[in-house]
C-alpha cells in the first residue's frame, strides 16, 4: 500500500474539457510537489504547496493543498494535446526523503 | 549546463551479472538521489547523498549499492542482478539538502534481466 494514492490511474479526454485529478494520504505532509513526465524522459516538478490551504496557479494548471495537508487536487482547465503525460504527487516524509504516489496518466486527444 | 546524465539509457543483464549505472550532475547539487519506476507504482526511492561521502538507504535498498566520492557522481551498483530488478532507473539531484526544494531528474536507464 503506498503512503500516497492517486486517482484516477488513467483518463482519456477530448481537447477543451476540464479535469481534476487527486492525491490522497492519511497521513500529513510538511510540503507536497506535483511532477509530469513524459514518454522516455525524467519527471520535471510543476509546483510545490506547503501551506494547508494553499492554492497556487500554472497558467490553465491549478493545484490545492488541503487545509489538513493530507491531501492534494490538480484541476485543468480546457485541457490540450500537450498535457498529456503522467502526473505524479509527491510528499515530503521524515529522514529527508520523497515519497511518490502510482501517478495518474493523462490522454488529451485532439 | 548538461544537467543530469545517465548512462547507459538502454541496458540487458543475464541474472547474476553486475553492472555500474552511472549519474553525473553539473549543477553543485548537494543532495542527489536513485529511484526505480515500475509501471502503476510511481518512483520508489533507492538510495540518496546529503553530499561527497554520505549516502543513505531509501526505501527499496536492497541488492543495489552506492557511493559518492565527488559532488558531481553518484553511480549505483546492482551487485547480482535479479528479473525483479527490470525496471527504468532515474537519478536526481537537488541543491539543497532539503529535498523539498526541486529535483532535477536525469532522462533515465531502461534496464531488462533476463
Amino acid at each position: 500500500t503506498q503512503l500516497l494514492e492517486q486517482s484516477p490511474q488513467f483518463l482519456s479526454i477530448q481537447e477543451g474539457e476540464n479535469l481534476t485529478v487527486y492525491c490522497n494520504s492519511s497521513s500529513v505532509f510538511s510540503s507536497l510537489q506535483w511532477y509530469r513526465q513524459e514518454p522516455g524522459e525524467g519527471p520535471v516538478l510543476l509546483v510545490t504547496v506547503v501551506t494547508g490551504g494553499e492554492v497556487k496557479k500554472l497558467k490553465r494548471l491549478t493545484f490545492q493543498f488541503g487545509d489538513a495537508r493530507k491531501d492534494s487536487s490538480l484541476h485543468i482547465t480546457a485541457a490540450q494535446p500537450g498535457d498529456t503525460g503522467l502526473y505524479l504527487c509527491a510528499g515530503l516524509v521524515p529522514g529527508n526523503m520523497l515519497t511518490f504516489g502510482g501517478g495518474t496518466r493523462l490522454m488529451v486527444k485532439p | 549546463n548538461a544537467g543530469v546524465t545517465q548512462t547507459p539509457k538502454f541496458q540487458v543483464l543475464k541474472t547474476g551479472q553486475s553492472m555500474t549505472l552511472q549519474c553525473a550532475q553539473d549543477m553543485n547539487h548537494e543532495y542527489m538521489s536513485w529511484y526505480r519506476q515500475d509501471p502503476g507504482m510511481g518512483l520508489r526511492l533507492i538510495h540518496y547523498s546529503v553530499g561527497a561521502g554520505i549516502t543513505d538507504q531509501g526505501e527499496v535498498p536492497n541488492g543495489y549499492n552506492v557511493s559518492r566520492s565527488t559532488t558531481e557522481d553518484f553511480p549505483l551498483r546492482l551487485l547480482s542482478a535479479a528479473p525483479s530488478q527490470t525496471s527504468v532507473y532515474f537519478c536526481a539531484s537537488s541543491y539543497s539538502k532539503r529535498v523539498f526544494y526541486e529535483q532535477y531528474f536525469g532522462p533515465g536507464t531502461r534496464l531488462t534481466v533476463t
